[in-house]
């Protein structure tokens, strides 16, 4: 099973609109929630992190996290053509056996974005 | 300012001779990652470091090392590259492993011939 899944797009939105992004994880251990945005070719950038249930906010950008059903979110608002990039899911892992991977942070493959004028 | 570098940025080289991606953070960060990004594949870790002279495998090791002498750096290093690593390389740090964000460098785009 894979650690980290998100829709695999793409998606297309038209700008002012709302984007939903979407991501589901494998570990019910895990704390620590992220979103990155990588423009093609370019190194991913953080946006968002999140590490209790329920929402947060930062501007345009809200991340909405649901630890029992194992799920997190981005919801982008009035989304913009420079909101056009791929966007990757990042979930820690706190499972202790060897392996070593606790505190290891997986990511999904990413959603690419397109906003469309 | 706060910044995760690597180098070179662009290389093509031959299959067979060795090279080293050099990564460097200014942030004293614990924990520092390789990783290779691939289209349809996502992220994939390579190696990873929690501290000083503490590194472990991430899901693709084959046919890399790496050392972590000194907190700031963490180099790459491919013996006997092969046309299956060409690829595009990022270094990343975190304060806290795992549990606090990650930065990432720039991106090392590598060709193998």
């Amino acid at each position: 099973q894979k650690e980290v899944e998100q829709n695999s797009g793409p998606l297309s939105v038209p700008e002012g609109a709302i984007a939903s992004l979407n991501c589901t994880y494998s570990d019910r251990g895990s704390q620590s929630f992220f979103w990155y945005r990588q423009y093609s070719g370019k190194s991913p950038e953080l946006i968002m992190s999140i590490y209790s249930n329920g929402d947060k906010e930062d501007g345009r950008f809200t991340a909405q996290l649901n630890k029992a059903s194992q799920y997190v979110s981005l919801l982008i608002r009035d989304s913009q053509p420079s909101d056009s990039a791929t966007y990757l899911c990042a979930v820690n892992n706190l499972r202790g056996d060897r392996g070593s991977t606790l505190g290891r942070l997986y990511f999904g493959r990413g959603t690419q974005l397109t906003v469309w004028p | 300012e706060a910044q995760v570098t690597q180098n070179p940025r662009y290389l093509i080289t031959v299959t067979g001779k060795k090279l080293t991606v050099t990564c460097s953070q200014n942030m004293n960060h614990e924990y520092m990652s390789w990783y290779r990004q691939d289209p349809g594949l996502g992220l994939r870790q390579i190696y990873y470091s929690m501290n000083v002279e503490v590194t472990d495998k991430g899901d693709v090791p084959e046919g890399y090392k790496v050392s972590r002498k000194e907190k700031r750096n963490f180099p790459l290093i491919l013996e006997s590259p092969s046309p299956n690593q060409t690829s595009l390389y990022f270094c990343a740090s975190s304060l806290l492993a795992g549990q606090r964000e990650q930065y990432f460098g720039p991106g090392t785009r590598l060709t193998v011939t």
